[in-house]
């Protein structure tokens, strides 16, 4: 099984910060078949990115995924207050699928 | 429009049977992937398992392999998540999603599951 690690585990930064978010496998995810998905309190997860890099529909384009084998990130380039949230990655890669921890992203 | 709609919040007694529901429309329910995901109170997400209501080809987590059963009737484009015997540790929201390539892009309401004596 991939475990994912993300790194920080809480990230704070004021609206307009950019924000780097990390998530390292454990080996490496077969054709970049890793997703970002955002979560905000009470709510369903939201899908972001999948392939590593493709936004989502709808997905404004300040949000961005990059990375490749085992080491991943989503960048926010500049953040707005909807986008205070906790953050997950997934690889779906493998025959069994796993999300990573997550990464908090809060106020300053 | 994609739609995903769980069935309601359920109360269980630790050792009750239960088998929640995900029904799916504005799309073909048969040719996409439907996942299952948990998340503990408090806690992140984890991957249950998979099926694909065309075939009924289902996978699951290792962690989840024999704890729960995942299910779907196509004709009536709804798959299920059951139990067997329920524990105070399956006390969680369950999401059900639709998986295209294996990313979730169209994610239900979820069903808060409480199992509690």
């Amino acid at each position: 099984e991939i475990v994912l690690t993300q790194s920080p585990g809480t990230l704070s930064l004021s609206p307009g910060e950019r924000a780097t978010l990390s998530c390292r496998a454990s080996q490496s995810v077969s054709s970049s078949y890793l997703a970002w998905y955002q979560q905000k309190p009470g709510q369903a997860p939201r899908l972001l990115i999948y392939g590593a890099s493709s936004r989502a529909t709808g997905i404004p384009d300040r949000f961005s995924g990059s990375g490749s084998g085992t080491d991943f990130t989503l960048t926010i380039s500049r953040l707005e207050p909807e986008d205070f949230a906790v953050y997950y990655c997934q690889q779906y890669g493998s025959s069994t699928f796993t999300f990573g921890p997550g990464t908090k992203v809060d106020i300053k | 429009e994609v739609q995903l709609v769980q069935s309601g919040a359920e109360v269980k007694k630790p050792g009750e049977s239960l088998k929640i529901s995900c029904k799916g429309s504005g799309y073909s329910f048969t040719s996409y992937w439907i996942g299952w995901v948990r998340q503990m109170p408090g806690k992140g997400l984890e991957w249950m398992g998979i099926i694909y209501p065309g075939d009924s080809d289902t996978r699951y987590s290792p962690s989840f392999q024999g704890q729960v059963t995942i299910s779907a009737d196509k004709s009536i484009s709804t798959a299920y998540l059951q139990w067997s015997s329920l524990k105070a540790s399956d006390t969680a929201m369950y999401y059900c999603a639709r998986a295209p390539r294996g990313d979730l892009d169209y994610w239900g309401q979820g069903t808060l599951v409480t199992v509690s004596s």
